[in-house]
This record gives C-alpha cells, sequence and structure tokens, in this order.
C-alpha cells in the first residue's frame, strides 16, 4: 500500500490566488481528515468526511476553505482567495472506524502565500 | 471546549537518559493515541490505550492511560538519537466524535 498521499508537496502562491491540494486516502479507510499544522496554533482538525460524507467542518476557518470528496479514493482542500496567514503545513489523514491502527497522515503539503 | 495539554513542551537529554511527556485532558477521554513526527516529517500513530489504567510497552517505550480517562504519559528508556521528533498525545472526545490532538512535546537528544 502507497499510503496517504497528497499533492502537491510544496506550493508557493501569491495572495489572492487560488490554491488546491489534494489527498488519495488509503484504500477500504472509511474515515478522511484535514489538519494544518502551524508553530503557533500546532495540529488543528479543518474537517473531515465519513464515506465520503462532511461530518464536521467546525475547524474551517473561513468561508475561504472548502473540502470536497467526490468518491472514497480523493478528496481536495480549496483555499479562495489564499492570505499570507494560511501558510502552514496541511496533512491529509485516513482511518476506519475502529482506529486501532489509529490514524495514516500523508506527508503533507507545505504551503507558503506570498 | 475539550483542550489537551502537554507537558513539557520542549525536552533536551543526554542520550541514555529517560525521558516523560505527560498528557492532560480537561475531560474524560474514551480513548487516547500517541503519534511521534519527526522533523520535518508527518505524525506517525504509535499506539492506542482504550482501558482505565492501561499500560503498554513498546520496546523503549512505555505508554500509560490515567484511571480517570484523563491523562496520560509516555516515558522512553534510555534514549538514543533516533528518538528525535515531537511527541503527539489525541484524545478522543465521544461527545463530538473528533480526536483531539495535544499541544506536542518536542524531543531533542544530545549525543
Amino acid at each position: 500500500d502507497a499510503g496517504v498521499i497528497q499533492s502537491p508537496r510544496h506550493e508557493v502562491t501569491e495572495m489572492g490566488q487560488e490554491v488546491t491540494l489534494r489527498c488519495k486516502p488509503i484504500s477500504g479507510h472509511d474515515y478522511l481528515f484535514w489538519y494544518r499544522q502551524t508553530m503557533m496554533r500546532g495540529l488543528e482538525l479543518l474537517i473531515y468526511f465519513n464515506n465520503n460524507v462532511p461530518i464536521d467542518d467546525s475547524g474551517m476557518p473561513e468561508d475561504r476553505f472548502s473540502a470536497k470528496m467526490p468518491n472514497a479514493s480523493f478528496s481536495t482542500l480549496k483555499i479562495q482567495p489564499s492570505e499570507p496567514r494560511d501558510s502552514a503545513v496541511y496533512f491529509c489523514a485516513s482511518g476506519n472506524y475502529r482506529q486501532e491502527y489509529g490514524y495514516t497522515f500523508g506527508s503533507g503539503t507545505r504551503l507558503t502565500v506570498v | 471546549g475539550q483542550q489537551v495539554m502537554q507537558i513539557p513542551q520542549y525536552q533536551h537529554v543526554q542520550e541514555g537518559e529517560d525521558f516523560t511527556t505527560y498528557c492532560n485532558s480537561s475531560t474524560t477521554l474514551s480513548n487516547i493515541q500517541w503519534y511521534k513526527q519527526r522533523p520535518g516529517g508527518h505524525p506517525v500513530f504509535l499506539i492506542q490505550l482504550v482501558k482505565s489504567g492501561e499500560v503498554k510497552k513498546q520496546k523503549r517505550l512505555t505508554f500509560q492511560f490515567g484511571e480517570a480517562k484523563k491523562n496520560s504519559s509516555l516515558h522512553i528508556t534510555a534514549t538514543q538519537t533516533t528518538d528525535v521528533g515531537t511527541y503527539f498525545c489525541a484524545g478522543f472526545d465521544s461527545g463530538t466524535y473528533k480526536y483531539i490532538f495535544g499541544t506536542g512535546t518536542r524531543l531533542k537528544v544530545l549525543a
């Protein structure tokens, strides 16, 4: 298994541009999570899906952020328009209901908004 | 809302010394997980604790879940340079059905 695959690994964009982060979860995992990590705020849960359905998006900072999961093997996190304070590492993670093996995190996307 | 705090925030130890990080929740947890994140890497799952007072060991790592299920600890015996990284606990809040990650403890091991 290739694990959770995220793309791109690094993204540098100008303020005001749209940014799309992509994630392919592990096959068979029915939960998918998007996290943001910064030095100041640590690991923050943005949104999670169960069976492709968004369950809790209370962590999404504001309307500029949106996430979709059109099928079991793909999810996107979009920021439009991007701002410098969005600069962070964004992780996607997947897991199953029993959680006994925890979540598997992707390698993350390091986003820099200039 | 639920908060999960970890202490210390940073810890520098000499190789061979022991290390302990503590995780404290403001609410009772259904279970708790521990993760390790190497510098520049992503969190990697270490273990899950479910039962009150549970103790689990993985080689030099000992994990404990408190009797009240509001705190947990990770103890590393005789640290090695490969133990460097940030250790996170993640507590499961059955009310919101979410894991809340702790603030993390960054461990540096000096050779």
